[in-house]
């Protein structure tokens, strides 16, 4: 059973630069797609992006200017880099397995981290 | 690119029946056979409830369905029960690489 833990620092100031590590434990981290999602404060949720294991990328054109997602499969640990922060990338943070179908298209995240709350505040 | 159109809340009795709407467009939900439902308690990680419209992952119970039609999908909770009241999120493909979500329902039960 696949499990994910994630960490990183939960305040920031503006201009700074968010960064959280998800953690991968069970399961074949090759064989799966790796997504961050956030949700703002009163907010729905908000696909970031995601990262294969061969570090093949694929970002929410919203956010792709500022946004960094990496790999360490030796680790097998994926990571999230939001630059410049604002107060709008307040939000809760989720790292997830995105599950793909036999015809290479997007078909649910399962399963999810608990979540990380980053403030961004001056 | 616009999020997908929930009700804010949906209430229902224990032992009732809801259903839960997601709208999108013939872009996202109408085109794919991707639309999934996901149970979020506040403070714990979201729950994968259905995927591909209608396919229930092992281990969810069967009282959580799903269908589609046209450009709205639906999630229906039957003999809704305490542990239900939750955050109840859809998430549809949307072509390329885009993914959108809901804005989110919040079940109460009564």
């Amino acid at each position: 059973q696949v499990q994910l833990q994630q960490w990183g620092a939960g305040l920031l100031k503006p201009s700074e630069t968010l960064s959280l590590t998800c953690a991968v434990y069970g399961g074949s981290f090759s064989d799966d797609y790796w997504s961050w999602i956030r949700q703002p404060p009163g907010k729905g949720l908000e696909w970031i992006g995601g990262i294969n294991h061969s570090g093949s990328t694929n970002f929410n054109p919203s956010l792709k200017s500022r946004v960094t997602i990496s790999v360490d499969t030796s680790k097998r640990q994926f990571s999230l880099k939001v630059n410049f922060v604002i107060a709008a990338d307040t939000a809760v943070y989720f790292c997830a397995r995105a599950r793909i179908t036999t015809l290479g298209v997007f078909s649910r995240f399962d399963p999810w981290g608990q979540g990380t709350l980053v403030t961004v505040s001056s | 690119q616009s999020a997908l159109t929930q009700p804010a809340s949906v209430s229902g009795s224990p032992g009732q029946s809801i259903t839960i709407s997601c709208t999108g467009t013939s872009s996202d939900v109408g085109s794919y056979h991707l639309v999934s439902w996901y149970q979020h308690h506040p403070g714990k990680a979201p729950k994968l409830l259905i995927y591909e419209v209608t396919k229930r992952p092992s281990g969810v119970s069967n009282r959580f369905s799903g269908s589609k039609s046209g450009n709205t999908a639906s999630l229906t909770i039957s003999g809704l029960q305490a542990e239900d009241e939750a955050d109840y999120f859809c998430c549809s493909y949307a072509g390329g690489s885009s993914l959108i979500f809901g804005g989110g329902t919040k079940v109460t039960v009564l």
